[in-house]
């Protein structure tokens, strides 16, 4: 079965850190890119980061771009969300999501809850 | 960045009616788009991408078109399960935006 499981999410201080884990099964993962997509309580869906198959290309939304680092590890099948830096509006849940070669997102995870707050 | 403006943001429907979604680009995206459906509590699910091509397994009463920069989200015959919410994303250049979303509710 084609599955993606996130981990890592949790309540966090302004301005602390969090990783966020991805964990791919059921597909050959290196032939992928993969994005993160976030989503803050009640509201729409918010692209966070792509990555490409070999990590040679790396975009980042405006919003988290120099505080978040995407990577992967394509022997380990994993996809993941260092955030530092994390802010009040960060709080959503984010979903780890499989592109296929024709752009759409596919695959998603069931998400991990990420809160910031004092 | 582009934006993307989608239209309703609520829309009330019933059973069998034609519902259409629209989603207007700030510049032109090609044909480099995609629709989901979300339900509450569940993540996205793809359902045309494209513009217009069908995801495998998606009912065929979901359809999607492009003019220019407008595109629309048809759903021939509203079905039980197409209450949820809609959503428009464009990939056709960082940072790939998404609309606003629309939300299917029972009239």
């Amino acid at each position: 079965e084609v599955q993606l499981v996130e981990s890592g999410g949790g309540l966090v201080q302004p301005g602390g850190s969090l990783r966020l884990s991805c964990a791919a099964s059921g597909f050959t993962f290196s032939s992928y890119s993969m994005n993160w997509v976030r989503q803050a309580p009640g509201k729409g869906l918010e692209w966070v980061s792509h990555i490409s198959r070999s990590s040679s290309t790396i975009y980042y939304a405006d919003s988290v771009k120099g505080r978040f680092t995407i990577s992967r590890d394509n022997v380990k099948n994993s996809l993941y969300l260092q955030m530092n830096s994390l802010r009040d509006d960060d709080t959503a849940v984010y979903y780890c999501a499989r592109r296929t070669p024709l752009g759409g997102m596919d695959v998603w995870g069931q998400g991990t809850t990420v809160i910031v707050s004092s | 960045d582009i934006q993307m403006t989608q239209s309703p943001s609520t829309l009330s429907a019933s059973v069998g009616d034609r519902v259409t979604i629209s989603c207007r680009a700030s510049q032109s995206i090609s044909d480099w788009l995609a629709w989901y459906q979300q339900k509450p509590g569940q993540a996205p699910q793809l359902l045309i991408y494209k513009a217009s091509s069908l995801e495998s397994g998606v009912p065929s009463r979901f359809s999607g078109s492009e003019s220019g920069t407008e595109f629309t989200l048809t759903i021939s015959s509203l079905q039980p399960d197409d209450f949820a919410t809609y959503y428009c994303q464009q990939y056709n250049s960082s940072p790939w935006t998404f609309g606003q979303g629309t939300k299917v509710e029972i009239k």
